[in-house]
């Protein structure tokens, strides 16, 4: 089944380390996206990539980096740049001019 | 102010009513209008996906746009327990990044 998937499903960082949330895609999708979802805040768009070796900030790119080497993934790093990296991040992918496919979430925690 | 404006409620229904679920925007350039459902803990999921002004239904549900007003909503007829949800409205312009509402968080008590 074509889908997107997300992992890990929950991740623990600690204060100055950084990390990586895996997106991988199987649908064909160019275009691909993460954003951070906080109680209250809705979606907030961290990075986008429309096609393979590019990619724009979005909203709020301070403290995170991305990559996209392949048209299937899109990982996100929080690094220790990031002073308030709690919340749930979301990829998402989509063909020009249609709806996002969802994956189903990272919950990052900083002990 | 910003680019879309969402009531985050929540909003509790009995069981059979009729919801309606709204949000304005204040670019005028939006022209992709769609509402996504996001259970707790999970991924959102795309409902309702429109073009351009008017209405389209899709079984219980009813998108609806009036781009003149910057006014999009959302109808759920015969509401069910599983419909209690979060909300997310959203919208784009021509190639460009989703711009999400806040989500309404929505109760269907049985």
């Amino acid at each position: 089944d074509g889908g997107i998937t997300q992992s890990p499903k929950y991740l623990f960082r600690k204060e100055g380390q950084n990390v990586t949330l895996s997106c991988e895609q199987n649908l064909n999708h160019d275009a691909m996206y993460w954003y951070r979802q906080d109680p209250g805040q809705g979606l907030r768009l961290i990075y986008y990539s429309q096609i393979v070796n590019d990619f724009q900030k979005g909203d709020i790119a301070e403290g995170y980096s991305v990559s996209r080497e392949k048209k299937e993934s899109f990982p996100l790093t929080v690094t220790s740049a990031q002073k308030n990296p709690t919340a749930f991040y979301l990829c998402a992918s989509s063909k020009k001019g249609d709806g996002y496919t969802f994956g189903s979430g990272t919950r990052l925690t900083v002990v | 102010q910003k680019e879309v404006e969402q009531d985050p409620g929540p909003l509790s229904v009995p069981e059979g009513a009729i919801v309606s679920l709204n949000c304005t925007y204040s670019n005028s350039a939006f022209q992709y209008f769609m509402w996504y459902r996001q259970y707790s803990r999970k991924g959102p999921e795309l409902l309702m996906y429109t073009y351009s002004s008017g209405n389209k239904e899709d079984g219980r549900f009813t998108a609806q746009v009036d781009k003149s007003s910057k006014y999009i909503s959302l109808f759920i007829r015969d509401s069910q327990p599983s419909d209690s949800a979060t909300y997310l409205c959203a919208m784009s312009e021509w190639n460009t990044p989703l711009v999400f509402g806040k989500g309404t968080r929505l109760s269907v008590i049985a």
